[in-house]
């Protein structure tokens, strides 16, 4: 599965948009963009994929660009809670495994 | 729907004892993967089960081990235990291939 790379961090005022970038340049045409987040100590929470268009789901809303080196996954309206490590995975669909990075740390202020 | 279950949620073990942990996957998913989450290494795969088989298998000694039953529930079992096993264990189940894993809350384990 191709690696992504992410910001280690970034914060965001509640009620804004938190706009979380993911470079993959190495994917593959059969490889998926999948997002994760962890909440501390929690098991981590599926939010969104995509292969190559823009997806939208009541979580979050998930950017591909057209060559798909990279990606943006858009909260729209961050929230306290929203505060979490968020994981950009990408991985075909015939490999079950998840491969975790470290993941981008996102902070939603007050 | 109810979500992923794990069993306990909680254990504290000695060194050399041997532990076996526990998931119910959500109603209808087929595959139950297992992964393991310490500080130092992050979130790591351990294996995969669908329909009572092994399909994939991450970079683990072979004191860990895995079944999966016809219902679907899976349990995980380490022998030996190392004070490095000390961890949160993660079950996620999924219909299927391209389909989105679905976590449950983990099994946190302490060996002393």
């Amino acid at each position: 599965d191709a690696k992504t790379t992410q910001p280690t961090s970034m914060d965001c005022a509640e009620g804004r948009a938190a706009n979380l970038p993911c470079n993959h340049s190495t994917i593959s045409g059969n490889e998926y963009v999948y997002w994760y987040r962890q909440i501390h100590s929690q098991g981590p929470q599926y939010i969104i994929h995509g292969l190559k268009n823009n997806e939208t789901n009541e979580m979050a809303s998930l950017i591909i660009t057209e060559d798909r080196k990279s990606s943006t996954l858009i909260l729209p309206h961050a929230t306290l809670r929203d505060t979490a490590v968020y994981y950009c995975i990408a991985r075909t669909g015939a490999n079950s495994k998840l491969t975790f990075g470290k993941g981008i740390t996102l902070s939603v202020r007050p | 729907k109810a979500g992923v279950t794990q069993t306990p949620r909680y254990l504290i073990k000695t060194r050399g004892q041997q532990v076996t942990l526990s998931c119910s996957p959500i109603s209808g998913h087929r595959s139950v993967s297992w992964y393991q989450q310490t500080p130092g290494q992050g979130l790591q795969f351990l294996f995969e089960y669908f329909s009572e088989t092994q399909r994939n298998k991450g970079n683990f000694p072979g004191r860990f081990s895995g079944r999966q039953f016809s219902n679907s529930r899976s349990e995980m079992n380490v022998s030996t235990l190392e004070l490095g096993d000390s961890a949160l264990y993660l079950c996620a189940s999924s219909v299927g291939n391209m389909a989105p894993q679905y976590f449950g809350p983990g099994t946190r384990l302490l060996v002393l």
